[in-house]
């Protein structure tokens, strides 16, 4: 079974400040990791993933996350938040070879203040 | 480009009803998922459909819920004899599947089910 870990229900930064949302995951396998932005009324929408390769995944609106694999992570950053990047966050994991569809964390919300 | 639609996108209906949840792709996509947002249980997994291979129905919930995709594109979430618990957002998503290649999956902007 594959799971995934938000420990953060919120978070809450400065405006300017840099932001970190974490995420870990268990799966039995190589993982697929992604990280999905949810604007209220609105549908999941796709940050970025890592498949392979480089450990340091660049993906939209400048957030990048780290794949670390010893410690089983995956966090989201971003060097210097907006207020509109306030939303709700979600880090799923698919298996290679495996079930293509994902399994989602609880979600982490953001909170940027001005 | 169009993304992926999702109708209706507010459904309220009465306990023991049945409901359908109506899905389009974005075109070219040749899988596509079914997921559920409830509060209580966060975004779970339904359905799964790629080509005209059989679907993958390892997160339906009960055997009241079943799905179908005709001709590779549109796809009907169908919920019989509908419970309270059945109230959650219903997301669609496509994605391109092409071999080993993982592709990110698309969402539409979901059908929220109120069931009364």
């Amino acid at each position: 079974a594959q799971s995934v870990a938000q420990p953060e229900d919120q978070v809450n930064v400065a405006e300017g400040n840099p932001l970190t949302v974490k995420c870990t995951y268990s799966v039995s396998g190589n993982p697929y990791l992604f990280w999905y932005v949810q604007y209220p009324n609105r549908g999941l929408q796709f940050l970025l993933k890592y498949i392979t390769g480089d450990n340091l995944v660049k993906g939209s609106y400048g957030f990048e996350a780290e794949f670390n694999k010893s410690q089983t992570s995956f966090h989201l950053k971003k060097p210097s938040a907006l207020v509109s990047d306030s939303a709700l966050y979600f880090c799923a994991v698919s298996i290679v070879g495996g079930r293509r569809a994902l399994t989602f964390g609880s979600g982490t919300r953001l909170q940027v203040q001005p | 480009g169009a993304g992926v639609s999702q109708s209706p996108s507010n459904k309220v209906t009465e306990k023991g009803k049945d409901v359908e949840l109506r899905c389009d792709p974005i075109s070219g996509h040749t899988a596509l998922y079914w997921y559920r947002q409830s509060l209580g249980q966060g975004l779970e997994f339904l359905i799964y459909f790629q080509g005209n291979s059989a679907p993958d129905k390892s997160g339906l919930p009960s055997d009241r819920f079943s799905a179908e995709r005709t001709g590779g594109s549109v796809s009907t979430l169908t919920i019989q004899r509908t419970q309270q618990e059945d109230s959650a957002v219903y997301l669609c998503a496509s994605s391109l599947a092409s071999g080993g290649v993982y592709n990110e999956q698309f969402f539409g902007p979901g059908t929220r089910l109120t069931v009364l």
